[in-house]
């Protein structure tokens, strides 16, 4: 158990339609990173928060916006999905540059 | 700009045999490097890393890597295979180099399957 927990586990979404993913944070740290892990690839990292602020991107689309509240936990949140978009989505959390650890991830599965 | 290629998406292995899982990477300054282990329908647990200290580096569950800047290489080692082992490896390096753990591009994985 790394502390870093997600929600939901599982979710089916239509095309189309609109999600938020949910990330809370360690206790103690302060920076978010999200990824997307589809079947059979590597993660690929999307955004990372630190201090509530986004603080670096990947190569992915507008429709994909995150935030970060005081606390630290943070939100994924992806408009009009794409059947593309089925992936596991997976939160790290971590101190300054220090470890990330990785929650369990959220399936999502848009149909 | 930063990559990682894993040479073979799949090792079959006996157990108490040598697992020797392989890593390339591509850098544009000193790389730090990682690797991961996931196990079915978990999350990311981290094995190990190099962060240009020793460039021979143990981690967790008897695992180790050797950071090679020669060949760029950063291959994963367990003398003796467990069928605990069986999972899927991933190897990552920090993206632009900075250390920062959270923002890292990974490989495409390797699976290790570990035979009775």
């Amino acid at each position: 158990e790394t502390g870093v927990t997600q929600s939901p586990t599982h979710l089916i979404k239509t095309r189309g339609q609109q999600v938020t993913l949910r990330c809370s944070s360690q206790s103690g740290h302060n920076t978010v990173s999200w990824y997307q892990q589809a079947l059979g690839q590597g993660p690929q990292f999307i955004f990372q928060y630190y201090r509530e602020e986004e603080n670096g991107r990947g190569n992915f689309p507008p429709r994909f916006s995150g935030l970060q509240f005081p606390n630290y936990s943070s939100e994924l949140n992806v408009n009009a999905l794409e059947l593309d978009d089925s992936a596991l989505y997976l939160c790290a959390s971590s101190l300054e540059n220090l470890e990330a650890f990785f929650g369990q991830g959220t399936r999502l599965t848009v149909v | 700009a930063q990559s990682v290629t894993q040479l073979g998406s799949h090792v079959s292995v006996s157990e108490g045999a040598l697992v020797l899982l392989r890593c390339n990477y591509s850098s544009s300054v000193p790389p730090y490097l990682f690797w991961y282990v996931q196990y079915p329908n978990q999350g990311l647990q981290l094995l190990l890393k190099y962060t240009s200290a020793a460039t021979l580096v143990k981690g967790i569950n008897g695992f180790e890597a050797e950071f090679k800047k020669s060949e760029t290489s950063f291959h994963l080692t367990k003398p003796s295979a467990h069928m605990s082992d069986a999972a899927e490896y991933f190897c990552a390096v920090s993206d632009q180099g900075s250390g920062n753990t959270g923002k890292l591009i990974f490989g495409q994985g390797t699976t290790l399957q570990v035979k009775p």
